[in-house]
């Protein structure tokens, strides 16, 4: 079947720091991948994807992603966190032919301490 | 201009009640959704429609229906709402076709069931 993992809940960093929210999947065939943010009361903001290419795909607000595909991840960074990025993150993935259907992970709710 | 907009936000209703959600987007797409995110902040498509035709239908009690009055519009009716359909229900849409576009969220309507 095809999943997505998220293996932490939370994620707390301090400002300044580098932050990383990890994602790992399982698909048939290419993976198409997707992160997106949600803060308080609002609906998920895409923030960058991987379709083919480079390995590190650059996305909004300074965010960044690596695949791997030898470890199946595609884990989210950004080099130094702010107070302001502190919300919900969920990877996904695209599980059909035709772009209509995606799999969420559980979501790793990050929080960037002052 | 809001992209993707849903009414209502808040929707608190008796338990045996029917209701309905309507969701309009503006952004020209050809594919709109309807999700589920449960109290753990779970994510899990429920319907997709394609140019007004029902794509997706993932395993969700017959009470659920869409209608896909034209593309830019999808509203969801639930009939004999039960305690376990409070959630936060999101609509989303985007553009298919091979070009792997992401989805384009609104913010939710939160239903809660007495």
């Amino acid at each position: 079947a095809q999943s997505v993992a998220q293996p932490e809940d939370q994620v707390n960093v301090a400002e300044g720091n580098p932050l990383t929210v990890k994602c790992t999947y399982s698909v048939s065939g290419n993976p198409y991948l997707f992160w997106y943010v949600q803060y308080p009361n609002r609906g998920l903001q895409f923030l960058l994807k991987y379709i083919t290419g480079d390995n590190l795909v650059k996305g909004s607000y300074g965010f960044e992603a690596e695949f791997n595909k030898s470890q199946t991840s595609f884990h989210l960074k950004k080099p130094s966190a702010l107070v302001s990025d502190s919300a919900l993150y969920f990877c996904a993935v695209r599980v059909d032919n035709y772009g209509q259907n995606f799999v969420f992970g559980p979501g790793t709710r990050l929080s960037v301490l002052p | 201009d809001t992209a993707v907009s849903q009414t209502p936000k808040y929707l608190v209703t008796q338990m045996g009640n029917d209701k309905s959600i309507k969701c309009e987007q503006n952004l020209g797409h050809d594919t709109m959704y309807w999700y589920k995110q449960d109290s753990k902040k779970f994510l899990k498509i429920m319907f997709s429609y394609n140019n007004k035709e029902l794509i997706i239908n993932e395993t969700v009690p017959n009470r659920f229906s869409p209608k896909s009055p034209d593309k830019a519009h999808l509203n969801l009716h639930i009939n004999s709402l039960e305690l376990g359909d409070s959630a936060v229900y999101f609509c989303a849409s985007s553009q298919v076709g091979g070009l792997n576009q992401p989805q384009h969220f609104g913010d939710g309507t939160r239903l809660s069931i007495l």
